[in-house]
């Protein structure tokens, strides 16, 4: 079946514009999240989505970040203000409720100049 | 989230050698620890996992052992071939749900032929 799919794939932007980046989960798959990598870093966590429950946004790393998922299915990462910092790959995942395992999508790489 | 150490950064071995990659963890919560593969380019992929109800498991050439008591597992790989070199990343589980995931910084494996 389909796989976690992530669009645009690249996203080149100028400093202190918005971004919006889309993920489409595994269908049935009710947990999502997502995550950032850095050039040559591990991945570092942003939120999750579990159902109809409160996300979880414990690694949202500023204000200008948030992100919602509507009708339990796509969810969309936004970016307000971008700076330079926030260049790296968005890489969301899905996984089924009660099963640890999580599917990746391709990642979404922002250029932020 | 709590931290994930990994070590080593870099590993190079030759072709038939075993690899062996460890981590840590801080989080006593943490319950479920999965082994990512990335390969250059591509999105992580799930190549093991363990929960903590379990000290060992393997999977052909492949096994993770975990010790909850010293919050430490490791990954092993047997007969390493070529087309194992990748970066390779652990983590824990950190949310209450034990969704949510830590990761490491990932360790750059190189075998050579």
């Amino acid at each position: 079946g389909a796989g976690v799919s992530q669009s645009p794939s690249n996203k080149v932007t100028e400093k202190g514009k918005d971004v919006e980046l889309r993920c489409d989960p595994i269908s049935g798959h009710t947990a999502l999240y997502w995550y950032r990598q850095s050039l040559g870093q591990g991945l570092e966590f942003l939120i999750y989505f579990q159902g109809n429950s409160a996300p979880d946004k414990s690694g949202l790393p500023s204000d200008r970040f948030s992100a919602e998922r509507t009708g339990g299915s796509v969810s969309t990462l936004t970016i307000q203000r971008t700076q330079q910092e926030d260049s790296a790959v968005y890489l969301c995942a899905s996984s089924l409720v009660g099963d640890n395992e999580q599917y990746f999508g391709p990642g979404t790489r922002l250029t932020v100049t | 989230g709590e931290n994930v150490e990994q070590h080593p950064s870099t590993l190079s071995v030759q072709e038939g050698d075993s690899a062996v990659i460890k981590c840590t963890y801080s989080d006593s919560a943490s319950n479920y620890f999965p082994w990512y593969k990335q390969e250059l380019g591509k999105r992580p992929q799930l190549i093991i996992d363990i929960r903590s109800n379990v000290g060992e498991k393997k999977d052909q050439r492949i096994a993770v052992t975990l010790n909850k008591t010293a919050k430490h597992f490791s990954l092993h790989i047997t007969e390493t071939q070529p087309e194992d070199s990748a970066v390779y990343f652990c983590a824990a589980s950190f949310s209450p749900l034990g969704y949510a995931l830590n990761f490491g910084k990932g360790t750059s494996l190189l075998v050579t032929p």
